[in-house]
C-alpha cells in the first residue's frame, strides 16, 4: 500500500521567514496531494491541495509543488506569521473513495 | 465546505465498558466515510474504511470485533470500541465524502480517556 514519509518532524522559524516541509510518497498510482493544519486537539483543516496533472498551486501565502517522477510534494509557506503554528500533514490518495494516507507531520513553530 | 458532525466529542469511561461514536453528514450523503485513530503527538492512522450499506474494511493489525463500525445509511457511521481499555485511549475522527478524496470532510474528533 501507499506510504508516505515526511519531513522535517519540527521546524521552527522567525517570524517573516519561510517554511518548507517535504513529503515522499511511493505509489505512482497516487494522484491526489493535499496539505493540512491541524490544531491540539481539533479536526484537520484542508490548506492546499494539488492533482497529479499539476506541478504548482499557490494560494497567498502557501504553495505547493509536486515532483511525479521523484514522487516528492512539498508544501511552502512565506512570510510566516505566529498563526501559522500547528501541526501540518502531508497526504497522498489514489483518487476515487480510496482513503488519504497521512504522512507523521510536522510541528512548525513560529517565533515572534 | 460541507458538515460533519462527531459525537461525543468527549468521553472519559471505565475500562471494560462500550463507547459509541457518532460520525453523521450534515448536508451531503456520505457513500464512505474512513475512521481514523490519533495518539498523542502522532499521524491520523487509518482504522477502516465503510461504505454504506456494507461491512466496513478494516486496515491490518486493527481488531474488527473491537472496533465495530457500522454505517447503516449515508448520512450516519456508528464506531462502537467495545470492552475498551486504557490503551484505547486516543482521538478518534471520522470524514465523509459523496465524491473521492478531493470531497472529504472531517468530523470534529472524539477525545476517549479510558480509566
Amino acid at each position: 500500500g501507499e506510504n508516505v514519509e515526511q519531513h522535517p518532524s519540527t521546524l521552527s522559524v522567525q517570524e517573516g521567514d519561510s517554511a518548507v516541509i517535504k513529503c515522499t510518497y511511493s505509489d505512482s498510482a497516487s494522484n491526489y496531494f493535499p496539505w493540512y493544519k491541524q490544531e491540539l486537539g481539533k479536526r484537520p483543516q484542508l490548506i492546499i491541495d494539488i492533482r497529479s496533472n499539476v506541478g504548482e498551486k499557490k494560494d497567498q501565502r502557501i504553495a505547493v509543488t509536486l515532483n511525479k517522477t521523484a514522487k516528492h510534494f512539498s508544501l511552502h509557506i512565506t512570510e510566516t506569521q505566529p498563526e501559522d503554528s500547528a501541526v501540518y500533514f502531508c497526504a497522498a490518495s489514489m483518487g476515487g473513495n480510496t482513503p488519504l494516507v497521512f504522512g507523521k507531520g510536522t510541528r512548525l513553530s513560529v517565533i515572534a | 465546505g460541507a458538515v460533519v458532525s462527531q459525537h461525543p466529542s468527549r468521553v472519559i469511561c471505565k475500562s471494560g465498558t462500550s463507547v459509541k461514536i457518532e460520525c453523521r453528514s450534515l448536508d451531503f450523503q456520505a457513500t464512505t466515510m474512513f475512521w481514523y485513530r490519533q495518539f498523542p503527538k502522532q499521524s491520523l492512522m487509518l482504522m477502516a474504511t465503510s461504505n454504506e450499506g456494507s461491512k466496513a474494511t478494516y486496515e491490518q493489525g486493527v481488531e474488527k470485533d473491537k472496533f465495530l463500525i457500522n454505517h447503516a445509511s449515508l448520512t450516519l457511521s456508528t464506531l462502537t470500541v467495545t470492552s475498551a481499555h486504557p490503551e484505547d485511549s486516543s482521538f478518534y475522527i471520522c470524514s465523509a465524502t459523496s465524491g473521492g478524496a478531493e470531497k472529504l470532510f472531517f468530523g470534529s474528533g472524539t477525545q476517549l480517556s479510558v480509566l
